[in-house]
């Protein structure tokens, strides 16, 4: 079992409609969990992250943690063409460690 | 906010050739980098850290005497593939634990070897 897994994608959405990704992780005790934006080509940029059970909202993203089912998301509202690209799931697994999932490729069409 | 500077961004050579990738942090101290490789459609594998003024620990299964890392500084570490090969052809990127939120990475480093 992979320490991180993502579905690859591609996720398909139309400009306006809420994109949703999905992250599990293997290991419980894991603390931290980051969702970074990666374009072709370019190093990752981070989103957002989330420490604690529950929702975190920033502008137009969302990430929603469950520990209990070792589970984090990433919501995107109002998807717009510009956030085409791959989102990756990294979660800290201790000693400052990022795992990283295989991403998910969300595709944005106008 | 803190930057990581790492260069080249691209980089080709001959198979059998050394190169170099470094990575300076330009507003803070790194005293720890994480050195990860991206294979194309796949996601970052994490190769080794290092801290400042000691050895490099390297993830199972990467070569140690083949990426050889130096983190002298606490604003500079360096990735060497030595005697590189096309199975090495890669995207590079270094990250570091300083900055506000966590993690810096690096812009990436294109290794193509032919």
């Amino acid at each position: 079992q992979k320490e991180v897994e993502q579905n690859s994608g591609p996720l398909s959405v139309p400009e306006g409609a809420i994109a949703s990704l999905n992250c599990t992780y293997s290991d419980r005790g894991s603390q931290s969990f980051f969702w970074y934006r990666q374009y072709s080509g370019k190093s990752p940029e981070l989103i957002m992250f989330i420490y604690s059970n529950g929702d975190k909202e920033d502008g137009r993203f969302t990430a929603q943690l469950n520990k209990a089912s070792q589970y984090v998301s990433l919501l995107i509202r109002d998807s717009q063409p510009s956030d085409s690209a791959t989102y990756l799931c990294a979660v800290n697994t201790g000693f400052q460690k990022l795992v990283f999932g295989t991403g998910t490729r969300l595709l944005v069409s106008p | 906010g803190a930057v990581v500077s790492q260069h080249p961004s691209w980089v080709i050579c001959k198979s059998g050739t050394s190169v170099k990738i470094e990575c300076r942090s330009l507003d803070f101290q790194a005293t720890t980098m994480f050195w990860y490789r991206q294979f194309p459609k796949q996601s970052l594998m994490l190769m080794a850290t290092s801290n400042e003024g000691s050895k490099a620990t390297y993830e199972q299964g990467v070569e140690k005497d083949k990426f050889l890392i130096n983190h002298a500084s606490l604003t500079l570490s360096t990735l060497t593939v030595t005697s590189a090969h096309p199975e090495d052809s890669s995207f590079y990127i270094c990250s570091t634990t300083g900055g506000i939120y966590g993690y810096t990475f690096g812009s990436g480093t294109r290794l193509t070897v032919v």
